[in-house]
């Protein structure tokens, strides 16, 4: 069976610093893979999403960036973190081709001091 | 673009109640239409889908929802609610032709014993 594993669970990073958080994905090949950002009453927010390794389409303009370095693994990257990138980051993904569910990870939160 | 509503942003219940959660959508081709649940501490799961046919869907734990093309939602029913279904429901539309789901807000809900 297909899972996912996302990581670190919580992160405490302070201004400035740099960040990665890292997801993959087992039991299967070629899936696309999704970050999403969840705000508080404002649902999930797409951020990035990838069709296949080295392919990134970006949704918002941020001071993020995501990397797919190998198949199953997708990671969501600052160089500088901000005060406003604190929140829940989801990372998800689906079977390739149209009309397929996404599952999710557990998340991470991060939280910038 | 598409958008997704869910007018109710907390709802609370008293065990037994019928629930009914509200989603609207604004697309104008053909949609897939999805109900994700995230329980306290949990990731975000699958509750039920639509892509074609019957348009009343039955999903996991007595929830169903029904598609009204003409009103472009897409809400979610329980007859009788269990405490246990305390928990936060999120909306998601994609496009037939496409593989991102755009999420609604979400709904929290609360059910007393």
């Amino acid at each position: 069976s297909q899972t996912i594993h996302q990581w670190p669970a919580t992160l405490v990073q302070p201004v400035g610093s740099p960040l990665s958080l890292e997801c993959t994905v087992e039991g299967t090949s070629n899936p696309n893979l999704y970050w999403y950002r969840q705000a508080a009453g404002r649902g999930l927010q797409l951020l990035f999403y990838s069709i296949g390794i080295g392919q990134i389409s970006s949704e918002v303009p941020q001071n993020l960036s995501a990397s797919r370095p190998q198949d199953r693994q997708f990671i969501l990257s600052s160089k500088k973190l901000l005060l406003s990138d604190s929140g829940f980051y989801l990372c998800a993904w689906s079977v390739r081709g149209a009309s397929q569910p996404q599952h999710f990870g557990d998340g991470t939160r991060l939280s910038i001091l | 673009a598409q958008s997704v509503s869910q007018h109710n942003h907390h709802v609370i219940l008293s065990e037994a109640a019928s629930l009914e959660l509200g989603c609207n959508y604004s697309y104008g081709g053909t949609v897939n239409l999805f109900w994700y649940v995230q329980y306290p501490g949990q990731h975000l799961q699958l509750l039920l889908k639509y892509f074609s046919g019957d348009p009343l869907v039955k999903g996991i734990k007595g929830f169903e929802a029904e598609f009204i093309k003409s009103k472009f939602s897409f809400n979610l029913r329980k007859p009788s609610v269990q405490w246990s279904d305390t928990a936060e429901y999120f909306c998601a539309v994609n496009d037939v032709a496409g593989n991102m789901l755009t999420f609604g807000g979400g709904t929290r809900l609360m059910v007393k014993p």
